[in-house]
């Protein structure tokens, strides 16, 4: 079985432009959430969705957005770069709400750098 | 609001000994849940142990087990005979909320290394 794939792996971005990051969740999982991981602030909590809807939001400004398509893949979205946006972007997918026979399944994240 | 307090930023072990990992959390919820995850220098965070608030026993799995004591609110994760490939930080977590809205809030972790 498949885990949760992240791409890109990897991203460089200027100041001011915006991003798009891609996850594909574990096969038969309807939630995907997305996490920010920095050395200073650690894992916060970005947003959640759940069947194509956005579930449940952490305390971010406006320019981070997200998605979820008809076959639970998720996008976010970033606009107009800070170089503080420079971070490990994780995304997990499970099957509802995290349980003991639901935990989260992570990807192996997208590094951005903003310059 | 929910937090989870991680006061080892580094520990050290031996191979083959034990080592346990603190964990402390505060919410007002009745009913939560807490997770251990892994997270290798690759990037990837790995399941390592549930346990509810409402579990009578200890939750163990393999060379994982969790030390839960509610009235002080803290759950340690044991790691029995420690291998070279558990060097990794390690993440408490608590999931909260109501229903509907449950997220996970994470501690800042603990950098664990396994010397040979």
């Amino acid at each position: 079985k498949a885990g949760v794939t992240q791409t890109p792996r990897y991203l460089i971005k200027t100041r001011g432009q915006q991003v798009t990051l891609s996850c594909s969740p574990i096969s038969g999982h309807r939630s995907v959430s997305w996490y920010q991981q920095t050395p200073g602030q650690g894992l916060q909590f970005l947003f959640e969705y759940f069947s194509e809807t956005q579930r449940n939001k952490g305390n971010f400004p406006g320019r981070f957005s997200g998605r979820q398509f008809s076959n639970s893949r998720s996008e976010m979205n970033v606009s107009t770069l800070e170089l503080g946006d420079s971070a490990l972007y994780l995304c997990a997918s499970s099957w509802d709400i995290p349980t003991e026979n639901s935990p989260l399944h992570f990807g192996n994240g997208t590094r951005l750098t903003v310059t | 609001a929910q937090k989870i307090t991680q006061t080892q930023p580094g520990m050290f072990v031996q191979e083959k000994e034990a080592v346990t990992l603190d964990c402390t959390y505060d919410t007002s919820d009745p009913s939560y849940g807490l997770f251990w995850y892994k997270q290798p220098s690759s990037g990837e965070m790995i399941f390592l142990i549930y346990q509810g608030s409402y579990d009578q026993q200890n939750a163990t799995e393999g060379r994982y087990s969790l030390n839960f004591q509610k009235a002080r609110k803290s759950a340690n994760l044991v790691i029995s005979a420690s291998q070279l490939g558990d060097s990794a930080m390690y993440f408490c977590a608590i999931r909260t909320g109501p229903g509907g809205s449950e997220k996970l809030v994470f501690g800042k972790g603990t950098k664990l290394t396994v010397n040979p």
